[in-house]
């Protein structure tokens, strides 16, 4: 049980592009899901916080407006790279709260995206 | 932020225990521990998580001392799968986001 999916798993787009990633919770209802960016060699570092249903939390320092995030079910949050360009290529990974299970997060598998 | 301190880095020997120290010296009362690793270019992993006793299940120990200023991860016969970067995350049982510090890579060695 408990896990999430991520689509796709890598991603090469062109400078000026959008992009969205999905992140699904396939076996259980998250009420809350988070999305992370991974940069080589570094720790991963928390971009925001999405609720079923309302507007995401976004960290200091990362642009909503850049990064949208969508949490319309239970079980789907999507995080939309818009005007992509070569700085945010980096590894996207998202989690998810299963809604009975007090804080443990599940994480996806990660998004690799290369904006050339 | 993170409010945990582990080394950088460990070796250990396969099929020998594999015990990765964290210092939380200011968890506050409602804290809980949690550890995940993350292999290379995967997802973190949920390990175990703790609040006071010591926890045990199919794949790791957890040993939180008695003040809880500190904890260990036990992995008892380490493989080499067991190769990753280990996280140690404090967090308040209030549904608060994780924030990773830089974990401990370990090494199994053959």
């Amino acid at each position: 049980g408990a896990v999430v999916s991520q689509h796709p798993s890598r991603v090469i787009c062109k400078s000026g592009t959008s992009v969205k990633i999905e992140c699904r919770s396939l076996d259980f209802q998250a009420t809350t899901m988070f999305w992370y960016r991974q940069f080589p060699k570094q720790s991963l570092m928390l971009m925001a916080t999405s609720n079923e249903g309302s507007k995401a939390t976004y960290e200091q320092g990362v642009e909503k407006d850049k990064f949208l995030i969508n949490h319309a079910s239970l079980t789907l949050s999507t995080l939309t790279v818009t005007s992509a360009h070569p700085e945010d290529s980096s590894f996207y990974i998202c989690s998810a709260r299963e809604a009975s299970a007090a804080d443990t997060q599940y994480f996806g598998p990660g998004t690799r995206l290369t904006v050339l | 932020d993170a409010k945990t301190t582990q080394p950088t880095s460990m070796d250990c020997a396969e099929g020998r225990a594999a015990n990765l120290p964290c210092n939380h010296s200011t968890i506050s009362g409602n804290e809980y521990v949690y550890w995940y690793r993350q292999i290379h270019s995967q997802g973190p992993q949920y390990i175990i998580h703790g609040l006071k006793n010591n926890e045990t299940n199919e794949m790791a120990s957890l040993i939180i001392t008695e003040d809880r200023k500190s904890s260990t991860l036990i992995l008892p016969h380490a493989t080499l799968r067991d190769t990753a970067v280990y996280y140690c995350i404090v967090i308040p049982n209030t549904g608060n986001q994780f924030y990773f510090g830089t974990g401990t890579s370990l090494t199994v060695i053959p």
